[in-house]
């Protein structure tokens, strides 16, 4: 099974609101990842965590806050967000951060009003 | 520093045509390089990835690539265009061996239209 789920599948905001991402793997990977993809663009990383710790921060603003609560899952909390960050945002595992090839989740899509 | 170069944002292929799909990178250390697909409001599907076995790799949906070191190349290419070829492709690369970023490098993508 080389499934990556996420939930939910589409997310509207104010820009006062607080939301959360979720991600769900059960492929025993290691190293989870948080993406942002603007369309027509490839996807940009925010967030590595390695083994549950946090091992790259894209310089990421702070109203986007990752949560990796045990191996298989990983969350992304939002707050104040800008209409600017409506996106797409893909969560993708692999074996480890150095080995193996990421898979993606179906992403899901935030518009921010 | 790795870098990725898909030359045509956007390439057309009739049904049952050859679709190549041209990616070239740039690396100080052999790397990792990877093709991924992302049909409208889905996440990336893995097709095939090189990882320093053989230089022709086979992926799925009748995909293929070949690395040439020569050219520090990795085009995607399939005999035979189907509808449901069309599609955004993305060529990655990421670090190997005992040094560099193990960060995927992607490149803009290129959309493949299939006309009947």
């Amino acid at each position: 099974d080389t499934e990556v789920t996420q939930t939910p599948k589409h997310l509207v905001m104010g820009m006062t609101n607080k939301k959360s991402l979720k991600c769900e793997q059960h492929m025993g990977h290691r190293a989870m990842y948080w993406y942002k993809q603007k369309a027509k663009k490839p996807p940009e990383l925010m967030f590595v965590y390695s083994y549950e710790k946090l091992s790259i921060n894209e310089s990421v603003p702070s109203r986007f806050s990752p949560e990796c609560p045990n191996s298989s899952l990983l969350n992304l909390h939002l707050h104040a967000l800008q209409p600017e960050d409506s996106a797409l945002y893909l969560c993708a595992s692999s074996q480890g951060q150095r080995t193996g090839e990421q898979y993606f989740g179906p992403g899901t899509r935030l518009t921010v009003t | 520093a790795q870098s990725v170069t898909q030359l045509g944002s956007h390439v057309s292929v009739s049904e049952g045509a050859l679709v190549l799909l041209r990616c070239n990178y740039s690396s100080s250390v052999p790397p990792y390089l990877f093709w991924y697909v992302q049909y409208p409001n889905q996440g990336l599907q893995l097709l095939l990835k090189y990882t320093s076995a053989a230089t022709l790799v086979k992926g799925i949906n009748g995909f293929e690539a070949e690395f040439k070191k020569s050219e520090t190349s990795f085009h995607l290419t399939k005999p035979s265009a189907h509808m449901s070829d069309a599609a955004e492709y993305f060529c990655a690369v990421s670090g190997g061996g005992t040094s560099g970023t193990y960060k995927y490098i992607f490149g803009t993508g290129t959309r493949l239209k299939v006309l009947a």
